[in-house]
């Protein structure tokens, strides 16, 4: 079954610093990785996706992510954080080769202090 | 406008006292799930329904239910909740239950059982 690993549990900003949050998950196939966020009090929200094209994917909120296959990664990055963006982000794959299920990481919390 | 709503939003009850998590979404959505959210865990998928009285096991099924007799509904049953059931929960549907179609969730339901 597909894992996910998130590298980093709890990460705090300054406003306008740059943001990098870690994703890296096991299988080898087909990849279609996403990111959630989630947040203070509220329910999950596609930040972005990736299924294929463009490594370099940009979402919701001034957010992207690049897919590097060598290296079973997408890392989320935002160049200027803000306070807004104080959230729980979380990677999610595909349990398996054609699942529907999601598999998702254990969550990065991010404070971003103003 | 097309969401996922969840009943109650907060709940409280005592061990082995049955209850039911209501679930509903209003956008013709053939695939359904619910997931349990715990700190340091992430999201863990409980069942997943592909369609009317179809349903499967998630990762984490044991203790709990479901059904899915009509498409806009599906709820979540614990018929004899424990205190390891204290936790987070969200409904989440999709159009067709495919890898590439985004999940919508719903706003999650705080369970403690005491």
């Amino acid at each position: 079954a597909q894992s996910v690993s998130q590298h980093n549990h709890h990460v705090i900003l300054s406003e306008a610093a740059s943001l990098e949050l870690g994703c890296n998950y096991s299988y080898g196939g087909t990849v279609n990785l996403f990111w959630y966020v989630q947040y203070p009090g509220q329910h999950l929200q596609l930040l972005l996706k990736y299924f294929s094209g463009d490594p370099l994917v940009k979402g919701i909120k001034g957010f992207e992510a690049e897919f590097i296959k060598s290296k079973f990664s997408f890392n989320l990055r935002k160049p200027s954080v803000q306070w807004s963006d104080t959230a729980e982000y979380f990677c999610a794959v595909p349990s398996g080769a054609g699942s529907y299920q999601l598999t998702f990481g254990k969550g990065t919390k991010l404070s971003v202090i103003p | 406008e097309a969401q996922v709503t969840q009943n109650p939003r907060y709940l409280i009850t005592v061990t082995g006292k049955k209850l039911t998590v209501t679930c509903s979404q209003n956008m013709n959505h053939e695939y359904m799930s619910w997931y349990r959210q715990d700190p340091g865990l992430g999201l863990r998928q409980i069942y997943y329904s592909m369609n009317v009285e179809v349903t499967d096991k998630g990762d984490v099924p044991e203790g709990y239910k479901v059904s899915r007799k009509e498409k806009r509904n599906f709820p979540l049953i614990l018929e004899s909740p424990s205190p390891n059931q204290t936790s987070l929960y969200f409904c989440a549907s999709s159009l067709g239950g495919r890898v590439t179609d985004t999940q919508y969730f719903g706003p999650g339901t705080r369970l403690t059982v005491l």
